[in-house]
């Protein structure tokens, strides 16, 4: 069954301190993978995206992923994180049909 | 560019009445569009998928009676909740997608208080 799990519910960093949130997945066919960025009360905001390739991705606002395949993971990082950072933040897995997975979320605080 | 818009952003209605929410592709023809709703602090859930000009696809659990879904072009999908009541207070998301490159588009939201 398809599935992302994001194993930290909620994370508290420092503010310039480096940050990485875990997601793995459960997907039958070659996954397209997503993670995306959601500020209190608005819409989902795309910070980047796997589709093939380089397996090293680098999205908006300083982010990028790494899609280890033998792991089934795609884990964002960012190397020093701003207040403005602060959010809740879906991966996402999907393929070439219809359905889009979400995980459950990570919500990040940054102290300062 | 691809831009999803949706209307309203906030809306308060009393329960038994219905309410409509618009979802727009600014920019794009979204051959799919796609309904989600999320519980605070929780994750999206997807409540239904609509294809322009066919019947919309809903997912298991979610009454297609109540929250009936209108994809009557490339640009447009409804989502009317009728008969509101309180437990379907929420935050509706609809999304947005072309056949390629397979992502998909999301709207600001829509806060739905019944009360």
């Amino acid at each position: 069954a398809q599935s992302v799990t994001q194993p930290d519910i909620h994370i508290t960093v420092s503010e310039g301190a480096s940050l990485e949130l875990r997601c793995n997945y459960s997907y039958g066919a070659t996954p397209y993978l997503f993670w995306y960025v959601q500020s209190p009360g608005q819409g989902l905001q795309l910070l980047l995206k796997y589709f093939s390739g380089d397996t090293l991705v680098q999205g908006i606002k300083g982010f990028e992923a790494e899609f280890k395949r033998s792991q089934s993971s795609f884990n964002l990082r960012k190397p020093s994180v701003h207040w403005s950072d602060a959010a809740e933040y879906f991966c996402a897995v999907g393929g070439t049909g219809n359905q889009f997975y979400f995980g459950t979320g990570t919500s990040l605080t940054v102290i300062p | 560019g691809a831009v999803v818009s949706q209307h309203p952003s906030w809306v308060i209605c009393k329960s038994g009445t219905s309410v409509k929410i618009e979802c727009r592709s600014l920019d794009f023809q979204a051959t799919t569009m796609f309904w989600y709703r999320q519980f605070p602090k929780q994750s999206l859930m997807l409540m239904a998928t609509s294809n322009e000009g066919s019947k919309a696809t809903y997912e298991q659990g979610v009454e297609k009676d109540k929250f009936l879904i209108n994809h009557a072009s490339l640009t447009l999908s409804t989502l009317t909740v009728t008969s509101a009541h309180p437990e379907d207070s929420s935050f509706y998301i609809c999304s947005a997608r072309t056949l390629a490159p397979y992502e998909q588009y999301f709207g600001p939201g829509t806060r739905l208080t019944v009360t």
